[in-house]
């Protein structure tokens, strides 16, 4: 079975730091991209970041352009997002996502967190 | 960044009507977007990819088409359980999520 847990929110001040971890199971987490989308109280899906499966390749956001940071530890199975500079509009429930928006030939990832709270207020 | 834009906002209808749905990117996105369905207190689920391919287990009700910068997603007969928002999102450069369709039971 599949599964994608998050870990590390909470509650953090403006411009403070916050690191969110995922880890990851049931399937070969080092031959798949990887993305965090994020999801403000009662608002839409925002796409934050993406990292391929080499790490060679990685995006991010606009908005959170030179403040997050993306990484992977195949060897931990583990994906991660470091934020830095926090603002109240970061305020979100962070999902770690497999692959986005395609398939294979043989498959769909479509694989999913649970989602952990970021609270940025002073 | 590209922007997708999604139409209507909301979508009041009836169980068994026909919903359509419209997503536009603010450039060509080729073939690359996806539709995605996210009930409350969920993830989001994988419908549709690369504009007009069922992804696995969704059932044939669910048909995607479109190409360049207007894509629709169309639920030919609504059951119950769809009844949910519904999402854009293209991975043509980078990647964006539209913001969102909300299909409510009129």
């Amino acid at each position: 079975e599949v599964q994608l847990v998050e870990s590390g929110g909470g509650l953090v001040q403006p411009g403070g730091s916050l690191r969110l971890s995922c880890a990851a199971s049931g399937f070969t987490f080092s031959s798949y991209s990887m993305n965090w989308v994020r999801q403000a109280p009662g608002k839409g899906l925002e796409w934050v970041s993406y990292i391929s499966s080499s790490s060679s390749t990685i995006y991010y956001a606009d908005s959170v352009k030179g403040r997050f940071t993306i990484s992977r530890d195949s060897a931990k199975n583990s994906l991660y997002l470091q934020m830095n500079s926090l603002r109240a509009e970061d305020t979100a429930v962070y999902y770690c996502a497999g692959p986005l928006g395609y398939c294979s030939s043989t498959s769909c990832s479509d694989y999913w967190g649970q989602g952990t709270l970021v609270t940025v207020s002073s | 960044e590209i922007v997708l834009t999604q139409s209507p906002a909301t979508l009041s209808l009836s169980p068994g009507e026909r919903a359509t749905l419209s997503c536009r990117a603010s450039q060509s996105v080729s073939s690359y977007l996806a539709w995605y369905q996210q009930k409350p207190g969920q993830a989001p689920r994988l419908l549709i990819y690369d504009a007009s391919n069922r992804a696995t287990g969704i059932p044939a009700r669910f048909s995607g088409s479109g190409s360049g910068t207007d894509f629709t997603l169309t639920i030919s007969s609504l059951e119950p359980e769809d009844f949910a928002v519904y999402y854009c999102l293209q991975r043509s450069n980078a990647l964006t999520f539209g913001g969102g369709t909300k299909v409510e039971i009129k």
